[in-house]
């Protein structure tokens, strides 16, 4: 069975440039969260999906943030403009049924981005 | 609101030393604590895990006991190996109104020397 997949591992982008990061979860996986960790600080939460639906976008930084998961299933992290606060590794995790389970997470690798 | 605090690295031990690293959290419910690792190169997967208290997770060696009188879940292991060297996460998960929010700490990197 595969895992999550993110892509791409590395970005590296300019001040002002947009970048779109994709994260595919585990097949049947309904959750869907994506979570960021800047310079070796704790891994903070950004928004989590359930299927389709935005479940909570709370921890989004800023309007320059876009999250989307069209037909619940892969998903997209769309930064525009960046900055340079933005640079840090995205992680995307996915678990089983809404509301079932221990809140168990599957994690993908990671994206970084380094804004310059 | 929740939180999570583990202590700050690095780490260093020689290979076949104990090992602890310490987890606090304060919570207002009653969350599920986790322990997370990343092998260098690799993705966050999950360790061990207790879903409630005086629970005992245990992995690959590791262990850790939710302990709700002093809101920790500290890990240990009596002996480590140099392919343990990787950064390790503590984190609580607790139920909200979409299913469950997860809060990490800050990681925890270690080092083992042969």
């Amino acid at each position: 069975e595969a895992g999550v997949t993110q892509f791409p591992s590395h970005s590296v982008i300019e001040k002002g440039q947009t970048v779109t990061l994709r994260c595919d979860p585990i097949s049947g996986h309904d959750n869907l969260y994506w979570y960021r960790r800047v310079m070796g600080k704790e891994i903070k939460f950004l928004l989590h999906f359930v299927k389709e639906s935005k479940q909570d976008e709370s921890g989004m930084p800023n309007n320059r943030f876009l999250a989307e998961r069209t037909g619940g299933t892969y998903s997209t992290l769309k930064v525009q403009p960046a900055e340079l606060e933005d640079s840090g590794v995205y992680f995307c995790a996915s678990s089983q049924v809404a509301g079932r389970g221990t809140g168990e997470l599957f994690f993908g690798e990671g994206s970084r981005l380094t804004v310059l | 609101g929740d939180s999570v605090t583990q202590m700050e690295g690095p780490v260093t031990l020689s290979e076949e030393a104990f090992l602890t690293i310490n987890c606090t959290y304060t919570a207002t419910g009653y969350p599920s604590l986790f322990w997370y690792v990343q092998y260098p190169g690799e993705g966050l997967q999950l360790l061990l895990k207790a879903t409630k208290a005086d629970d005992k997770g245990s992995n690959k060696g590791f262990e850790a006991t939710y302990r709700k009188e002093t809101t920790s879940f500290h890990l240990e292991k009596g002996s480590v190996q140099v392919s343990d060297s990787a950064v390790y996460f503590c984190a609580l998960s607790a139920r909200n109104t979409g299913g469950f929010k997860t809060i990490f700490g800050a990681g925890t990197r270690l080092f083992v020397k042969a």
